[in-house]
């Protein structure tokens, strides 16, 4: 079955640097599009990122172009997040996710969530 | 940017009754909406997809209509499981693809 299990989340002071990682399994990894979508304490989800099966299309929210990057390594099936000058608008939990269905842009398979806490 | 809004944030109604929650867009997004439901301490689930298309294995008094900017979800029998904040979001092929604030629906 699908699984896609987070990790790299953890307290990090503002200004500083994080990388999460999305570990995929039970899907052909590099057939699909993947994306990053947050969700901050008691706020409602919020896009982050895409990049595409082949690493050749990215897209950012305006929120976090510029300071974070979005990567993927199709022989180990991980996706990454590179996450600088962190700020405290950045705390939430990080979902990888992805729609099963090919090119379409709804969710239908979350991680279980990294927890990134930015404070000093 | 496409932006989402919703509408009751908030709703309580008694189990077995029906209730319609609405999300529009700013802009026609033709049938490119989706629909969550995230219970507290969980991760978002996909309800529906593409305006009326009930995801498997969601329970069919969940169903979802509209085309355009004006959307809705409708519970036909409301049950105690169903507690849980709503989602819509937008998911056009242009990103950003944007979740709306949501509307948290209780049982009385």
């Amino acid at each position: 079955q699908v699984q896609l299990v987070e990790s790299g989340g953890v307290v990090v002071q503002p200004g500083r640097s994080l990388r999460l990682s999305c570990a995929a399994s039970g899907f052909t990894f590099r057939a699909y599009g993947m994306h990053w979508v947050r969700q901050a304490p008691d706020k409602g989800p919020e896009w982050v990122a895409f990049m595409s099966y082949d690493g050749t299309k990215k897209h950012y929210a305006d929120s976090v172009k510029g300071r974070f990057t979005i990567s993927r390594d199709n022989s180990k099936n991980i996706l990454y997040l590179q996450m600088n000058s962190l700020s405290a608008e950045d705390t939430a939990v990080y979902y990888c996710a992805y729609c099963s269905a090919g090119s379409c842009y709804y969710f239908d398979f979350w991680g279980q969530g990294t927890l990134v806490t930015v404070s000093s | 940017d496409i932006q989402m809004t919703q509408s009751p944030s908030s709703l309580s109604a008694a189990v077995g009754g029906r209730i319609t929650l609405t999300c529009r867009a700013s802009q026609d997004i033709s049938d490119y909406l989706a629909w969550y439901q995230q219970k507290p301490g969980k991760v978002p689930k996909l309800l529906i997809y593409a305006a009326s298309t009930l995801q498997s294995g969601v329970p069919f008094r969940f169903s979802g209509s509209g085309f355009g900017t004006n959307f809705t979800l409708t519970i036909s029998s409301l049950q105690p499981e169903d507690v849980a904040t709503y989602y819509c979001q937008e998911c056009d092929s242009v990103p950003p693809f944007t979740f709306g604030p949501g509307t948290r629906v209780d049982v009385k």
